[in-house]
């Protein structure tokens, strides 16, 4: 397998305020990292695939702009939630494939639950 | 039509008993399978995937692949309590887009 962490595990924040969480693969190296988001009750929506060293690909419908994300290292993926609203309340979560691993499967992070105020 | 499709539930079944999950993929050169496992307010964790057709099993679970039909199943055998969650079916595209379904909540009554 292979494990990947995500920090914080649960932000609150006033609205208007810039939330970072950090998506790290500890025992790999991960060219592609993957970011979530689940409202409750609900699926998985693709936010973006993030591409080590290069711009991320976001999905339709998905702010570029207010969602940052930056992929500076192998190991390392950010998601930047600019000047949060409420409605940006929800459970956070990023991904990885390990190159290693001839099945293609990606491996989560334990999430990030963001409640903004 | 979604790349990915399965029945939402929720699924109910007696402890011990069989849990049959289903899911559909629109890709025919789909290539990779995956269930997960979500539990409530936690992340996906990956149970089994599967890329030949035919049946795969690994402890209490089962996963079927059927090419043709395009179909995907996850059996659980001798179901506990604990088996209660929502499963995710996971398809890799052969552009290497991976696609998820809305997930099957199924409960496991004691």
């Amino acid at each position: 397998g292979a494990v990947v962490s995500q920090h914080p595990s649960w932000v609150i924040c006033k609205s208007g305020t810039s939330v970072k969480i950090e998506c790290r693969s500890l025992d790999f190296q991960a060219t592609t990292m993957f970011w979530y988001r689940q409202f409750p009750k609900q699926s998985l929506m693709l936010m973006a695939t993030s591409n080590e060293g290069s711009k991320a690909t976001y999905e339709q419908g998905v702010e570029k702009d207010k969602f940052l994300i930056n992929h500076a290292s192998l190991t390392l993926s950010t998601l930047t939630v600019t000047s949060a609203h409420p409605e940006d309340s929800s459970f956070y979560i990023c991904s990885a494939k390990n190159p290693r691993s001839g099945a293609n499967e990606q491996f989560f992070g334990p999430g990030t639950r963001l409640t903004v105020l | 039509q979604k790349e990915v499709e399965q029945n939402s539930g929720p699924l109910s079944v007696p402890e011990g008993a069989i849990a049959s999950l289903n899911c559909t993929y629109s890709d025919r050169g789909s290539q990779s399978f995956f269930w997960y496992r979500q539990y409530s307010g936690k992340s996906p964790e990956l149970i089994m995937f599967i890329y030949s057709n035919g049946d795969k099993e690994d402890g209490r679970f089962t996963a079927q692949l059927n090419k043709a039909s395009q179909y995907v199943s996850l059996l659980i055998r001798d179901s506990q309590p604990s088996d209660s969650a929502t499963y995710l079916c996971a398809v890799n595209t052969p552009g290497n887009q991976f696609y998820f379904g809305t997930g099957t909540s199924l409960t496991v009554i004691p």
